[in-house]
């Protein structure tokens, strides 16, 4: 079936750490776009990438770092520099980076400083 | 600079009711997407419906109607004759036409249908 994997579903980290979150496609999108919810929140664009070996910080970049080497791949990786990191976060893709095509979300990973 | 607007924050109906969602938007760009997703418990954002800036027809699938009114900005979504499996927290969402789309996501509406 086609669509976005996130993993893992659920993740703990002690402060101080580094972890990788991380998000494949299969439905061959040029764009994918990480997102962070809060409880009771919208979502808040983390970094995007238009194309492979190219991304773009979204508006709460910081503490965050991303990926693109493959077109299907886009790992997020969350610092010790992240202050708060606990929170869902979940990643999108859509078929091209323009406005007019809807993006399609994975099931998402939650993670909490432990 | 984008915005999307969700004023009513939880919303609670009995079975069978219809409910409307509000979506009030700003952007300066006179070509934009709005959207809907519906995230159920398990996390996961559902897409329901796009409309682009130049088509202001009202659209209606199954149970669910958009009403789109450029003149106030606003991107409506109507449930009508809800169902308890309607329960979920529901988002309206903006995109511009440019290269570095960003969808600007409003804050949601967590919609309870009761039994």
């Amino acid at each position: 079936d086609g669509g976005i994997t996130q993993s893992p579903k659920y993740l703990f980290r002690k402060e101080g750490q580094n972890v990788t979150l991380s998000c494949e496609q299969n439905l061959n999108h040029d764009a994918m776009y990480w997102y962070r919810q809060d409880p009771g929140q919208g979502l808040r664009l983390i970094y995007y990438s238009q194309i492979v070996n190219d991304f773009q910080k979204g508006d709460i970049a910081e503490g965050y770092s991303v990926s693109r080497e493959k077109k299907e791949s886009f790992p997020l990786t969350v610092t010790s520099a992240q202050k708060n990191p606990t929170a869902f976060y979940l990643c999108a893709s859509s078929i091209k980076g323009q406005g007019d095509t809807e993006a399609f979300f994975g099931q998402g990973t939650r993670l909490t400083v432990v | 600079a984008q915005k999307v607007t969700q004023a009513q924050t939880e919303i609670s109906v009995v079975e069978k009711e219809d409910v409307t969602l509000d979506c009030v938007y700003e952007t300066r760009d006179t070509t934009y997407y709005l959207f809907w997703y519906k995230q159920p418990p398990s996390g996961e954002l559902v897409f329901l419906i796009r409309r682009n800036s130049f088509d202001e027809q009202n659209e209606i699938s199954g149970r669910y109607s958009w009403n789109f009114q450029k003149s106030t900005s606003s991107f409506n979504f109507t449930i009508t004759a809800s169902q308890v499996v309607d329960s979920a927290v529901y988002f309206c969402a903006l995109s511009e036409w440019n290269y570095g789309q960003n969808f600007v996501f409003g804050p949601g509406t967590r919609l309870s249908v009761l039994p």
